[in-house]
């Protein structure tokens, strides 16, 4: 069974400062690996992906995240946070397969507050 | 404007009063799924649709039924709602990934759920 853990449930950073939230994952064979964020009263909006080939992800917003097979990481970055970056985000896994069809498994989320 | 569909936003009910929370996607896609998000716990996979009459439970599926009668449609069912039952939901919808690889799932807006 695949699981994925955030081990930040809050990130706080200055605006214009870098921001880091961290995922580790675990799945059996090649992993789907997604970031949604959701801002208050909202649904979940697909922020990147990986699926094969560059390590470094680039996604909306300015967001990046990098994938590290050996270490089972897929941390989202963001080079300048911006105050609008203040949302829950919440790391993905999806196994490969046709037989898992898209089921996604969540972390347990981390709050980013960036502060002016 | 490809979008998913909850209804109601907001509902609070009494314990053992059956209730239904739509869903409805305008994007043909094969793939749903309902989650439950709470606290620290990410969101959870109650029941999922590979396509239309195709339904099978996802990690938590005690005290949910849904059904898939048609592939825009994918209503959740709690026959007898219990406080545990308490939380946030999002529907999602994808498309079935025939090759294996994985596309974005798109939420719905969610619906919060009081069962008092």
């Amino acid at each position: 069974a695949q699981s994925v853990a955030q081990p930040e449930d809050q990130v706080n950073v200055a605006e214009g400062n870098p921001l880091t939230v961290k995922c580790t994952y675990s799945v059996s064979g090649n992993p789907y690996l997604f970031w949604y964020v959701q801002y208050p009263n909202r649904g979940l909006q697909f922020l990147l992906k990986y699926i094969t080939g560059d390590n470094l992800v680039k996604g909306s917003y300015g967001f990046e995240a990098e994938f590290n097979k050996s270490q089972t990481s897929f941390h989202l970055k963001k080079p300048s946070a911006l105050v609008s970056d203040s949302a829950l985000y919440f790391c993905a896994v999806s196994p490969e397969g046709k037989a898992a069809g898209n089921k996604l498994t969540f972390g347990g989320g981390t709050r980013v507050l960036v502060k002016p | 404007e490809a979008q998913v569909t909850q209804n109601p936003r907001y509902l609070i009910t009494v314990t053992g009063k059956k209730l239904t929370v739509t869903c409805s996607q305008n994007m043909n896609h094969e793939y749903m799924s309902w989650y439950r998000q709470d606290p620290g716990l990410g969101l959870r996979q109650i029941y999922y649709s590979m396509n239309v009459e195709a339904t099978d439970k996802g990690d938590v599926p005690e005290g949910y039924k849904v059904s898939r009668k048609e592939k825009r449609n994918f209503p959740l069912i709690l026959e007898s709602p219990s406080p545990n039952q308490t939380s946030l939901y999002f529907c999602a919808s994808s498309p079935y990934p025939r090759t294996g690889v994985r596309t974005e799932a798109f939420f719905g807006q969610g619906t919060r759920l009081t069962v008092v």
